[in-house]
């Protein structure tokens, strides 16, 4: 169906505000990515999902970031107590159609991201 | 240390200049170079994916190349829709399945 959705595609908060960025993933997707973006930057990772479960997460840069997958297809990024260097695009991506060896389809498909700016 | 090197950071084209981006990369065990065209404001768009040295893709004025040390994207008589930032990573064997990316090549196609 449609690619990948993120959603709000804009947010500002005021720091020390908690924020919860959505993704939906291309539907049947197994694996689940969240890429943080800053500005003049490549993505840099910051956790991964296969199906529910939250196989890496050594990206996530301090204990306010937190990612969750309940059900194996939406997932929300959440910051606690916003700070300025969380300012950022937050990027989704997914791949792994179900059925799929892992290695036999590697591309990931992103989602237009969702711009963070803490004042 | 898993690193992927773009150059050079920005180009810029006059309409029909052909030219070469590079990708230099140190990863354990490569399982996969990618290439992404970035537009602002939106997410990466998939382009290419190469997982062996001497491997070659094509798709309309574009061809990337792998070696073992690096990748290279050209862009054959490019025209200004092909502005935008192009960004390489690097899937490696150790860890989790995600990409390393560099820092992009921000190209500019002047008509």
């Amino acid at each position: 169906g449609a690619g990948v959705s993120q959603s709000p595609r804009y947010k500002v908060a005021k720091r020390g505000q908690d924020v919860a960025l959505r993704c939906d993933p291309i539907s049947g997707h197994v694996s689940l990515f969240w890429y943080q973006q800053a500005l003049g930057q490549g993505p840099e990772f910051l956790t991964y999902f296969q199906n529910e479960a939250q196989l890496d997460k050594s990206g996530l840069p301090s204990d306010r970031f937190f990612a969750e997958r309940p059900e194996g297809s939406v997932s929300t990024l959440k910051i606690q107590r916003t700070q300025q260097e969380d300012s950022a695009v937050y990027l989704c991506a997914s791949t792994l159609p179900r059925g799929k060896r892992e290695g036999s389809y590697n591309e990931q498909f992103f989602g237009p991201g969702t711009r963070l700016t803490v004042l | 240390e898993d690193q992927v090197t773009q150059s050079p950071e920005a180009l810029r084209l006059q309409e029909g200049e052909s030219s070469s981006l590079n990708c230099s990369y140190t990863v354990s065990g490569l399982r996969g170079l990618f290439w992404y065209r970035q537009d602002p404001g939106k997410g990466p768009e998939f382009l290419f994916t190469l997982y062996s040295a001497g491997e070659e893709k094509e798709k309309e004025r574009l061809k990337a190349t792998l070696t073992k040390k690096e990748s290279f994207l050209h862009i054959t008589a490019p025209k200004p829709e092909d502005s935008a930032t192009y960004l390489c990573a690097a899937r490696s064997q150790t860890g989790a399945n995600n990409l390393f990316f560099g820092t992009g090549t921000r190209l500019t196609v002047i008509p």
